[in-house]
């Protein structure tokens, strides 16, 4: 059974752009979320996914957005990037039924903004 | 909101030895996840083992098992017979059991950098 992946794995932006990144979840896997990592802040949660809705989300500025698709896979979305945006970007998937299971992480998406 | 602390930034073990991290959280909630993540060089985070609150048996995973306190709200990971490739950041994670998983998503500590001596 394939991972989570996550597209690309390195990207290097200019600040004022915007960057889509992609997470394919793991087959049967409906939900989908995302998580920004930094040395300064750690692991912060960004939203979550479920069934194509955006069931929660964090506590981050509205130039972070997402979307989830009919087939489960998610992008994420930052317009106006700033240079504190640079970070590893991480999505989990989980099989989110009637239980929580836990979450999957793919490799992440490492963000670079110049 | 939940909290996680983890109040070891690093910590190092003989190869073979035993070591046990730290994790402490902080919630009003009675039902709720917790878990222990491994994040090595490839940054790939890694569950470790997961103890759903209501349980009260400590879970084990082969080399790792976890003391779960819930009343002191403390819930720290034993490696035992340390391998060389358990070197790692570790991360503790909170997760409200609450249908829809609570408005947080994962909730993570600061994390504890596991050094494993040869």
């Amino acid at each position: 059974k394939a991972g989570v992946t996550q597209t690309p794995r390195y990207l290097i932006k200019t600040r004022g752009q915007q960057v889509t990144l992609s997470c394919s979840p793991i087959s049967g896997h409906r939900s989908v979320s995302w998580y920004q990592q930094t040395p300064g802040q750690g692991l912060q949660f960004l939203f979550e996914y479920f069934s194509e809705t955006q069931r929660n989300k964090g506590n981050f500025p509205g130039r972070f957005s997402g979307r989830q698709f009919s087939n489960s896979r998610s992008e994420m979305n930052v317009s106006t990037l700033e240079l504190g945006d640079s970070a590893l970007y991480l999505c989990a998937s989980s099989s989110r039924g009637a239980t929580y299971t836990e979450a999957f992480f793919g490799q992440g998406t490492r963000l670079t903004v110049v | 909101a939940q909290t996680v602390t983890q109040s070891q930034p690093e910590m190092s073990v003989q190869e073979a030895e035993t070591v046990t991290l730290s994790c402490t959280y902080d919630t009003s909630e009675s039902d709720y996840y917790l878990f222990w993540y491994k994040q090595p060089p490839s940054r790939q985070m890694i569950l470790v083992i997961r103890q759903e609150a209501y349980k009260q048996q400590n879970a084990t995973e082969n080399r790792f098992s976890v003391n779960f306190q819930k009343a002191a709200k403390s819930f720290s990971l034993k490696i035992s017979d340390s391998q060389l490739g358990d070197a790692a950041m570790y991360f503790c994670a909170y997760r409200s059991a609450r249908y829809g998983g609570g408005a947080d998503g994962l909730t993570f500590g600061k994390g504890t950098h596991l050094i494993i001596q040869p």
